[in-house]
């Protein structure tokens, strides 16, 4: 079976720019979770959906940033316009729910902006 | 609110000497536990999982038991290979509302010299 996708890898882009991070996450599972990652903040969720319905956006640090999930095999993550305080790794993560509540986890996409 | 805390890093051990990381947590109710490992440049992987009091969750030769009384879940191995050498989280989820959503700890270096 296929994990999380995400893409892409990496991304470097020029402050002000717009960036897109796109997820494809584990057929069949009903939530869908983004990350950020950084040495001085940890792990921080920023955003969740539950039957492509976001739930809890919370987390997201600043209207810059916007998340959607048009159907249940992608999300997409944008940040517009970019700083460099958002130069991060950005995890996706999906989750069977229906008392199944481990996440699994991409391999991210890192960031750097400058 | 709910919280993990974890034992500061790095830790750092020898080949084949035993290992504990610290995990205790406060939550409300009953939450489900779980330890994830990040190997560098890495997404979060989950190592195990612990879902109701006593619980033993077991891989890869690590374990960690759900002490309620002790709101504890702490990681051993009893004999560290090099290739564990990787950051260590604890988490848990509780639902609430029909909504879940995981807490992680800061999370635990591990380095293992041979």
């Amino acid at each position: 079976d296929a994990g999380v996708i995400q893409s892409p890898r990496h991304e470097v882009t020029e402050m002000g720019q717009e960036v897109t991070l796109r997820c494809k996450p584990i057929s069949g599972h009903d939530y869908l979770f983004w990350y950020r990652q950084t040495m001085m903040r940890g792990l921080e969720l920023l955003i969740y959906f539950n039957n492509n319905v976001p739930i809890d956006d919370s987390g997201m640090p600043e209207d810059r940033f916007s998340a959607k999930m048009p159907n249940a095999s992608f999300s997409t993550l944008k940040i517009q316009p970019s700083e460099p305080r958002d130069s991060a790794v950005y995890f996706c993560a999906s989750s069977p729910g229906q008392g199944a509540w481990e996440q699994y986890f991409g391999p991210g996409t890192r960031l750097t902006v400058t | 609110g709910d919280s993990v805390t974890q034992m500061e890093g790095p830790v750092t051990l020898s080949e084949e000497a035993f290992l504990t990381i610290n995990c205790t947590y406060t939550a409300t109710g009953y939450p489900s536990l779980f330890w994830y490992v990040q190997y560098p440049g890495e997404g979060l992987q989950l190592l195990l999982k612990a879902t109701k009091a006593d619980d033993k969750g077991s891989n890869k030769g690590f374990e960690a038991t759900y002490r309620k009384e002790t709101t504890s879940f702490h990681l051993e191995k009893g004999s560290v290979q090099v290739s564990d050498s990787a950051v260590y989280f604890c988490a848990l989820s509780r639902v609430s509302t029909g909504f879940q959503k995981l807490v992680f700890g800061t999370g635990t270096r591990l380095l293992v010299s041979p």
